[in-house]
């Protein structure tokens, strides 16, 4: 079956625009997550959906980040007005179920390399 | 403040040698513990976990140890391979939804 897919795979833009990261779980995950991994450091939680809500952002940085799962599968990741410390490998992970305690096997996408110029 | 770390950024091990990855915590939450390996471009893929009800776990030639009172776990590859060659991350469950990662460690296996 297939993993968990990522695009686009890179992305360069300028200062003050706005992109969207798009990620495809594992059918049948209801559980995912994005992570954001900067030059040097590993993965650093953002924000983990439970079917369509987001049941913890607490990992976004700042109001211009949100992202979205409207059905349940597919979420999107969306930044405003970019600035050049967003630069950085963006994650998307799914599992099968998720919370917070015990076993909770994260598959892994590619990720979207994000570059701001 | 890191509550995953990972002190050695790099580690070099010869070919059919032991490689041991080093891994601390300080959240007392935590409650599951991943080994995770990645490659250039890839994805970070799952390697081996452990409960923090267990003080070992074995899968083929990888190993992880816990000492909970120490607060520090290890990854044990034996004998190492050439197509170990990557970074690898130690990662906790159990303090949040997500994954608490540590900043990685690249092993570099010799021929």
């Amino acid at each position: 079956g297939a993993g968990v897919s990522q695009t686009p795979s890179n992305k360069v833009t300028e200062k003050g625009k706005y992109v969207e990261l798009r990620c495809d779980p594992i059918s049948g995950h209801t559980a995912l997550y994005w992570y954001r991994q900067s030059l040097g450091q590993g993965p650093e939680f953002l924000i983990y959906f439970q079917g369509t809500g987001a049941a913890d952002d607490s990992g976004l940085p700042n109001d211009r980040f949100f992202a979205v799962r409207p059905e349940g599968s597919v979420s999107t990741l969306k930044i405003q007005r970019t600035e050049r410390g967003d630069s950085a490998v963006y994650l998307c992970a799914s599992s099968l179920t998720g919370g917070r305690r015990g076993y909770n096997e994260q598959f892994f996408g590619p990720g979207t390399r994000l570059t701001v110029l | 403040d890191q509550q995953v770390k990972q002190n050695s950024p790099s580690l070099s091990v010869q070919e059919g040698r032991i490689s041991i990855l080093n891994c601390d915590y300080t959240n007392s939450m935590f409650d599951y513990f991943l080994w995770y390996k990645k490659y250039p471009a890839e994805g970070p893929t799952f390697l081996i976990s452990i409960s923090s009800i267990k003080d070992k776990n074995e899968d083929g030639r990888f190993t992880v140890f816990l000492n909970k009172s120490a607060k520090h776990l290890s990854l044990h590859i034996v004998p190492s391979q050439p197509g170990d060659s990557a970074v690898y991350f130690c990662a906790a469950s159990g303090g949040a939804d997500g994954l608490t990662f540590g900043k990685g460690t690249h092993l570099i296996i010799q021929p």
